[in-house]
């Protein structure tokens, strides 16, 4: 089946830096990838959809230039926190769809621990 | 506006036993339904696919139905064991804004004890 491999899994960083995180379709190519982020006890919360080729689109609320995503290729996008704090400490995780009928297939996460 | 809610929150059964979680989605306008199991700390593993067009799905243990009518969707988790405890989430694809990303309920947390 589809597979969506995540990097980091973990990463912990200081306050002020920024952290980068990636998303790959290993065998199939996504034009479109979602990135979702888990507060503790929360249910998954949509921030943005990437799309290859052309500017990511961000929900209501949430910074799209503290959330930089590129989706340079059909197989990987990434998102950068940059000038992270420690609000900004959450799960992360991506996912992309192989064709309509298949469903999506979820990134392993990645925790974000800004100290 | 899709609204996903699942039911219980939270469920504690001792080994074997049989269970059924609960969902529901506002909007009957869906095209696929899909459940997912989350660990702590981990992604999403996708259990269960079912099709607007479908009314349930079996895999193993697990059998998911659909209808889509009354806006719900159950889990049934046969035989219970200590490996299914996790958290268990449902979810639907909304296409009004985004290019079909999914809305989730919040999750069953479901403990199995030994």
């Amino acid at each position: 089946g589809a597979v969506v491999s995540q990097h980091p899994s973990r990463v912990i960083c200081k306050s002020g830096t920024s952290v980068k995180i990636e998303c790959r379709s290993l065998d199939f190519q996504a034009t479109t990838m979602f990135w979702y982020r888990q507060f503790p006890k929360q249910s998954l919360m949509l921030m943005a959809t990437s799309n290859e080729g052309s500017k990511a689109t961000y929900e209501q609320g949430v910074e799209k230039d503290k959330f930089l995503i590129n989706h340079a290729s059909l197989t990987l996008s990434t998102l950068t926190v940059t000038s992270a704090h420690p609000e900004d400490s959450s799960f992360y995780i991506c996912s992309a769809r192989d064709r309509l009928e298949y469903g999506y297939t979820f990134g392993s996460g990645t925790r974000l621990t800004v100290v | 506006k899709q609204e996903v809610t699942q039911i219980p929150a939270a469920l504690s059964v001792p080994e074997g036993e049989n269970l059924v979680l609960n969902c529901s989605f506002t909007d009957s306008a869906i095209y696929n339904l899909q459940w997912f199991r989350q660990d702590p700390g981990k992604g999403l593993t996708s259990l269960l696919l079912i099709q607007s067009s479908q009314r349930e799905q079996t895999s193993g243990r697990l059998n998911a139905s659909l209808d889509k009518s009354s806006g719900r969707s159950t889990l049934y988790i046969a035989a219970s064991q200590p490996g299914d405890s996790a958290t268990y989430l449902c979810a639907v694809p909304f296409y009004g804004g985004s290019q079909g990303n999914l809305i989730f309920g919040k999750g069953t947390k479901l403990s199995v004890k030994p």
